[in-house]
């Protein structure tokens, strides 16, 4: 089945800095999903870009989808404390009609 | 309301014990999902209900039985669990199966089987 494979798995950066987190995904994908967790708590929906777009912004989040290389980033600019938390990507495959997410990107943000 | 909530937050059962986890949403939403989640792992789907039917059952065990009482509640049944079945489990909803967008989840229960 469809999984996202994120890179890095963990990301430490400082106040202010922007952190950038990958995706890239094996087959043809309807849409691809982004969701935070905070420690130990529910999944949080960020942002869904569609397989037709290739850029989408939401507050501080930009989520950028190139599917001819099957991958997708997500920048945080101007990050917070309150942005440490685990990052998924969940990319929906043609095929299937529930989501399948990907390994996690840990980011500690340090004040 | 946007909000998923689960009962309890923290569950500790025996392997003979008979326990169910509890969901609810009132967002209107006609899909509703359980996943697992291990430490550090993304969630693993477990079952999908659609419009109050099981839609999906990801080769789950028989020992997690899941119940659709009606299209707000979400049940798991849980019964001869096993130490390795401790673990987040996780509901969502969303609003229907053949359009997978933003699912909604709820805090979690804990699990720890004995």
């Amino acid at each position: 089945s469809q999984q996202g494979e994120e890179d890095p798995q963990a990301l430490s950066i400082q106040e202010g800095e922007n952190a950038t987190m990958n995706c890239s995904y094996k087959t043809s994908i309807n849409n691809l999903q982004w969701y935070r967790q905070n420690s130990g708590r529910g999944l949080v929906h960020l942002i869904l870009i569609r397989s037709n777009e290739r850029e989408k912004h939401s507050g501080r989040l930009r989520v950028t989808l190139d599917t001819s290389k099957k991958s997708s980033s997500l920048l945080i600019t101007a990050s917070r404390a309150a942005d440490t938390a685990s990052y998924f990507c969940a990319p929906l495959d043609t095929g299937r009609r529930a989501l399948t997410f990907g390994s996690g990107t840990r980011l500690q943000v340090q004040p | 309301d946007t909000e998923v909530t689960q009962t309890p937050k923290h569950l500790v059962m025996g392997m003979t014990n008979k326990k169910s986890l509890k969901c609810e949403q009132h967002m209107g939403h006609r899909a509703m999902y359980w996943y697992k989640q291990k430490a550090k792992k993304p969630p693993e789907l477990m079952f999908v209900y659609s419009y109050e039917k099981l839609s999906i059952n990801e080769s789950v065990p028989s020992r997690f039985s899941p119940e659709c009482p009606n299209s707000s509640l979400l049940n798991l049944h849980l019964h001869a669990l096993q130490p390795e079945d401790s673990a987040l489990y996780l509901c969502a909803s969303s609003q229907a199966q053949n359009r997978v967008d933003t699912q909604y989840f709820g805090p979690g229960t804990r699990l720890t089987v004995l």
